[in-house]
């Protein structure tokens, strides 16, 4: 069954470092999205991008957060230059066409910021 | 605001003691309701969709159900592998972005 693939795993990183957390969503999938949990709180959505730009972005995706989609099939998000609240899992999802699709989300990311 | 309540927010329940986790929302204009399962350091995994009042959707041991104002998602005769945080999202957002806004979840502990 296809699946979305995040990597790495774990990132840990100082703070005011620069970080890039990559995702290869589902093959046939064209709406994108990140969300992060941090430890003991709710799934919390970051952004959403469809054709190749930003559909919709919450209060948490300031300017030190960017997306891209470089290829046909990686889906990455940059952090400029980090802080420690940024400390979270970092979860990467994606879904087909047509309303009231599933997100289907990868293992995430666990991002450490010292 | 679109908002998202799961209760209890921790269950444990016996092997084989049926139980139901509740899901209340608030959302102007549902466009569906989603559970997701979610283990210890792992992303959500897709369980239901759930569309319209009275709908009813079943997968082994679990069966949701939805109400204009809150889902429920039964577990009969649970097992030990039942055991996970079970979370429940609705879509929102402008356009076709369809961003879930989660509740916080209900951590089930099945013990044998």
């Amino acid at each position: 069954e296809p699946e979305v693939t995040q990597t790495p795993s774990h990132q840990v990183t100082q703070m005011g470092q620069e970080v890039i957390l990559r995702c290869v969503p589902i093959s046939n999938h064209l709406y994108f999205y990140w969300y992060r949990q941090i430890l003991g709180q709710k799934v919390e959505f970051l952004v959403s991008f469809y054709n190749n730009e930003i559909s919709e972005k919450s209060e948490i995706f300031d300017d030190q957060f960017s997306v891209e989609r470089p290829d046909g099939s990686n889906f990455t998000l940059k952090i400029r230059s980090t802080k420690l609240e940024d400390s979270a899992m970092y979860f990467c999802a994606s879904r087909t066409t047509g309303g009231r699709q599933p997100q289907h989300f990868g293992d995430g990311t666990r991002l450490s910021i010292l | 605001e679109d908002q998202v309540t799961q209760s209890p927010e921790a269950l444990r329940l016996q092997e084989g003691e049926s139980s139901s986790l509740n899901c209340s929302y608030t959302v102007s204009g549902l466009r569906g309701l989603f559970w997701y399962r979610q283990d210890p350091g792992k992303g959500p995994e897709f369980l239901f969709t759930l569309y319209s009042a009275g709908e009813e959707k079943e997968k082994e041991r679990l069966k949701a159900t939805l109400t204009k104002k809150e889902s429920f998602l039964h577990i009969t005769a649970p097992k030990p592998e039942d055991s996970a945080t079970y979370l429940c999202a609705v879509p929102t957002g402008r356009g076709g972005s369809e961003k879930l806004v989660f509740g916080k979840g209900t951590k089930l502990t099945v013990n044998p």
